[in-house]
């Protein structure tokens, strides 16, 4: 499959507990895109990655959120000290920099603080 | 006003309808426009761009008119397969530095009937 992955798929934590999320992009993207999305709601921006350089991050992400791309090629979204209200689906997209710029999802870790 | 705004739905329609979904968005400065679909509990997939010529795929069309900001999608001959969450979705600037990012609707959901 050389599609976007992201693991784990689900992960079930209690509040005050630290997690991390991996993505890996399709090969030879170089964008990397992290999102959130409640139910309801359509998927709102968090962060974006040029190569291992991040470009935005948008004030949704506190200071608890951190995220790394060290070599330009998979990323990593942490979360420290969760609440329930970080429980969501986090979406990894990824996309190769041309004039559309079309992002393609993975399918998501879908994350549950008790 | 959100920046991307879709019908509310939920769409109840019978197999071989058509059906149309619309969506204004904010920001003039956008670029490109995108409706994507999104499964239940699944990742969001694009279903096509949107060009302002307007383009067609098969039984999925879609319109841009840039000086109303209004994007436009029209599916004839509904099929159960077409079920899904239909989501707008604009690439506009993000903030001052020249970043552009995917903002979207919140979704409008479909639900063709036998």
């Amino acid at each position: 499959d050389t599609g976007v992955s992201q693991d784990p798929r689900h992960k079930i934590t209690k509040r005050g507990q630290n997690v991390t999320f991996r993505c890996d992009p399709i090969s030879e993207h170089n964008r990397l895109y992290w999102y959130r999305q409640t139910l309801g709601q359509g998927p709102e921006f968090l962060t974006y990655f040029q190569n291992e350089a991040q470009l935005e991050k948008s004030r949704l992400l506190s200071d608890r959120f951190s995220a790394e791309r060290p070599k330009g090629s998979f990323s990593t979204l942490e979360i420290q000290r969760t609440e329930q209200g970080d429980s969501a689906m986090y979406l990894c997209a990824s996309s190769f920099r041309d004039g559309v710029d079309t992002q393609y999802f993975g399918p998501g870790t879908r994350l549950t603080v008790l | 006003r959100k920046e991307v705004e879709q019908d509310p739905g939920p769409f109840n329609v019978p197999e071989g309808a058509t059906v149309a979904f619309n969506c204004t968005y904010s920001n003039s400065a956008s670029q490109s426009f995108f409706w994507y679909r999104q499964d239940c509990r699944k990742e969001p997939k694009l279903l096509m761009s949107v060009y302002s010529s307007g383009n067609e795929d098969g039984r999925f069309t879609a319109q841009l008119n840039r000086a109303s900001q209004y994007i436009s999608l029209l599916i004839r001959d509904s099929k159960l397969s077409d079920s899904a969450t239909y989501l707008c979705v604009v690439n506009s600037p993000y903030s001052g530095a020249g970043s552009y990012q995917l903002t979207f609707g919140k979704g409008t959901k479909l639900s063709v009937i036998p």
